[in-house]
C-alpha cells in the first residue's frame, strides 16, 4: 500500500518554543492530508484538513494560529505547533489518501510524540 | 449528531475468538473501516466494508449491516500480539472519517 512518512517520531521542546512536524506521501500525490491529535486512551481527534495550495480547514475548537498547517506541495504537509505549552503534549498523527487512484483507505504516518517541558 | 459506539475494553483468551461490535449514526455513509493500534503507534488498516456482508481476511473478518448501522470485527485464533486497541471509523458523506473511541483488547494466556 501507499506510504506516508512523518517526522520526527519524538520531540521534546521547551515551553514557549515552536515545533514543526512533517508529513510526506512517499509514493503518491496527496491533494488532501489530515492532521489528528490523540490523547492517552482516547480516539483520534481530527484537527484540520490540509489542502494543497490553499488554506487548511480547521475543526471547531482548534486554534488555527497555534497549529499552523502548510501544504506547499502534493507530497508534503507540515504542522507547526507555535508557542508550545505543556498542555500541547500529545500524539500527533497525519494521514493521506491517494484519491487519484480512487482509494478510500487512509494511510497514516508513524505519528509524532510531542512532549513540552 | 454523528456517533460511533464500541465497547471500551474486552478480554479474551489466547487461541479463542472475539467479536468487537461497532454501531454508528453518521451523516451519510461511504464505508466503514477497522484499524488496529498498538500503544504508542499510529493505526494500521485492517478492513474496509462498504456493502453488507462479511469480508474475510485471514484470521480477521469484518461484517457490515448498513440498515442496522452495525459492524463487527471478528478475530480468530487469538495471539498475544493481537493485544491492541481496535478503532472503528465511518467515512461520512463528506468523505471524512468519524472515529470511535476504540476498544482495548486484552489477550490472556
Amino acid at each position: 500500500g501507499a506510504v506516508v512518512s512523518q517526522h520526527p517520531s519524538r520531540v521534546i521542546c521547551k515551553s514557549g518554543t515552536s515545533v514543526k512536524i512533517e508529513c510526506r506521501s512517499l509514493d503518491f500525490q496527496a491533494t488532501t492530508m489530515f492532521w489528528y491529535r490523540q490523547f492517552p486512551k482516547k480516539s483520534l481527534m481530527l484537527m484540520a484538513t490540509s489542502n494543497e495550495g490553499s488554506k487548511a480547514t480547521y475543526e471547531q475548537g482548534v486554534e488555527k494560529d497555534k497549529f499552523l498547517i502548510n501544504h506547499a506541495s502534493l507530497t508534503l504537509s507540515t504542522l507547526t505547533v507555535t508557542s508550545a505549552h505543556p498542555e500541547d503534549s500529545s500524539f500527533y498523527i497525519c494521514s493521506a489518501r491517494d484519491t487519484d487512484r480512487g482509494d478510500t483507505e487512509a494511510f497514516f504516518g508513524q505519528g509524532t510524540r510531542l512532549t513540552v517541558v | 449528531g454523528q456517533n460511533i459506539d464500541q465497547p471500551t475494553e474486552m478480554t479474551a483468551t489466547e487461541g479463542a475468538i472475539v467479536q468487537i461490535n461497532c454501531t454508528y449514526q453518521t451523516s451519510g455513509f461511504n464505508g466503514l473501516f477497522w484499524y488496529q493500534q498498538h500503544a504508542g503507534e499510529a493505526p494500521t488498516f485492517l478492513s474496509y466494508n462498504v456493502l453488507d456482508g462479511l469480508e474475510e481476511k485471514g484470521r480477521f473478518s469484518s461484517f457490515l449491516s448498513r440498515s442496522k448501522g452495525y459492524s463487527y470485527l471478528l478475530l480468530k485464533e487469538l495471539q498475544m500480539k493481537d493485544s491492541a486497541s481496535y478503532l472503528c471509523a465511518v467515512m461520512d458523506s463528506n468523505y471524512q472519517l468519524i472515529w470511535g473511541a476504540g476498544t482495548k483488547l486484552i489477550i490472556k494466556p
